[in-house]
């Protein structure tokens, strides 16, 4: 069974731009998360997504977006970019939401320069 | 809100030995889950193993081990035979009931192996 598939890995961006990371879960898993990975800040929930819809999101300016797809395939985008987003962006799959145990991806290095 | 709190930046022990990595955390939360996660150079993280909040019994994978201490809300994790393939950065984690919040984690601990 394929792992969650994170793409691209690496991406360099400039300040103002905007990104688009792609997250394909491991199949059967509905549910999709996102996580932002700073050597400052630690790693941070930044939202779920459960067949399609938002559940919840964390502590980030609307600049950071997402959506999840019928096949459970998500997207994250964040716009006007900052060197402050500058972060490792992980994406993780579980199966529904009353199960707890989280499947990573290894995750895209984001740039902004 | 949730706090997790990792009180050793980096840890070092001779293969084969044992050692123990510190976790604490803070939670109003009366069901939740803990968790410990490796990652290694690839990023990805990798789950090492899982407590319920509400079962007694410390949970254990093969070599790995937990002391869950719920009153004094600390959540240890033990390496027994340390192996070179467990050096990395490990995380402890938390969630509240549902998962409704995502994790919480601690800011890691760099663990490495002396061979």
């Amino acid at each position: 069974k394929a792992g969650v598939t994170q793409t691209p890995r690496y991406l360099i961006k400039t300040r103002g731009q905007q990104v688009t990371l792609s997250c394909s879960p491991i199949s059967g898993h509905r549910s999709v998360s996102w996580y932002q990975q700073t050597p400052g800040q630690g790693l941070q929930f930044l939202f779920e997504y459960f067949s399609e819809t938002q559940r919840n999101k964390g502590n980030f300016p609307g600049r950071f977006s997402g959506r999840q797809f019928s096949n459970s395939r998500s997207e994250m985008n964040v716009s006007t970019l900052e060197l402050g987003d500058s972060a490792l962006y992980l994406c993780a799959s579980r199966k529904d939401i009353a199960n707890e145990k989280l499947f990573f991806g290894s995750g895209t290095q984001l740039s902004v320069l | 809100a949730q706090t997790v709190t990792q009180s050793q930046p980096e840890m070092s022990v001779q293969e084969a030995e044992t050692v123990t990595l510190s976790c604490t955390y803070d939670t109003s939360e009366s069901d939740y889950y803990l968790f410990w996660y490796k990652q290694p150079p690839s990023r990805q993280m990798i789950l090492v193993i899982r407590q319920e909040a509400y079962k007694q019994q410390n949970a254990t994978e093969n070599r790995f081990s937990v002391n869950f201490q719920k009153a004094a809300k600390s959540f240890s994790l033990k390496i027994s035979d340390s192996q070179l393939g467990d050096a990395a950065m490990y995380f402890c984690a938390s969630t509240g009931g549902g998962g409704a919040d995502g994790l919480t984690f601690g800011k890691g601990t760099h663990l490495i192996i002396q061979p």
